[in-house]
């Protein structure tokens, strides 16, 4: 079974932190995505990678970069945390673009910025 | 950007059939989409449809695509206590990423 693993559960930060939220995956997947999950706002796109130290924007990037350094791993930077960046953080991967493949997610890490 | 739109919340009783509707405004739309969300999980795919397809069909599942409204239905049938969770409708434009909607909750009561 493909395993999308996100490395917190929870984490609670001060406004002005920086902040790493790190992914791995171990399937090989050339494609790996950063969403955000807000009540009443479904899932929103803030980056995402179609390989390594490749880097898209998605529709809600300001304020986040990422890092995509080895293909298992993509890391997403709060460079200066927020209150407005609490918010329920998913992370996805696919095996590679031009296909049909299923995202595949991990189970979420819940930010609260204080 | 393009958009995606679903109802919100929808409720039934165990051993009724559930109805999620979807629509969405891409013409360009390659695959359609949805998804599972159970209380603190992420997103599992449930099922997809191509979309030069009308109808899928995947045991309890029935997934209905209208091309001409841009209208994506999901039915439950038999929907039991295990059904309840949050269900995303997204599409794929092209073979890029994925735009979801809001999700709608659905909550099954005995």
């Amino acid at each position: 079974d493909v395993k999308v693993t996100q490395s917190s559960r929870y984490l609670v930060k001060r406004t002005g932190e920086k902040v790493f939220l790190e992914c791995v995956q171990d399937m090989d997947h050339e494609n790996m995505f950063w969403y955000r999950q807000d009540p009443g706002l479904g899932l929103r796109l803030i980056y995402f990678s179609y390989d390594v130290k490749m880097k898209e924007k998605g529709d809600i990037p300001e304020g986040y970069s990422v890092s995509r350094e080895k293909k298992e791993r993509f890391s997403l930077i709060l460079e200066s945390a927020s209150t407005n960046q609490t918010s329920m953080y998913l992370c996805a991967s696919r095996v590679r673009l031009a296909t049909n493949e299923k995202l595949f997610f991990g189970s979420g890490t819940q930010l609260s910025v204080l | 950007g393009e958009d995606v739109e679903q109802s919100l919340f929808l409720s039934v009783r165990e051993g009724d059939s559930s109805v999620i509707n979807c629509t969405y405004t891409d013409s360009s739309s390659t695959y359609l989409y949805w998804y599972k969300q159970e209380p603190g999980a992420g997103l599992q795919l449930l099922t997809y449809i191509f979309s030069n397809m009308d109808m899928k069909q995947d045991q309890r599942l029935t997934v209905l695509l209208n091309k001409k409204d841009k209208h994506l239905s999901l039915r439950i049938a038999d929907t039991q206590t295990g059904d309840s969770a949050i269900y995303f409708c997204a599409e794929l434009e092209g073979y890029s990423t994925l735009t979801f909607g809001k999700g709608t909750m659905l909550l099954v009561s005995p």
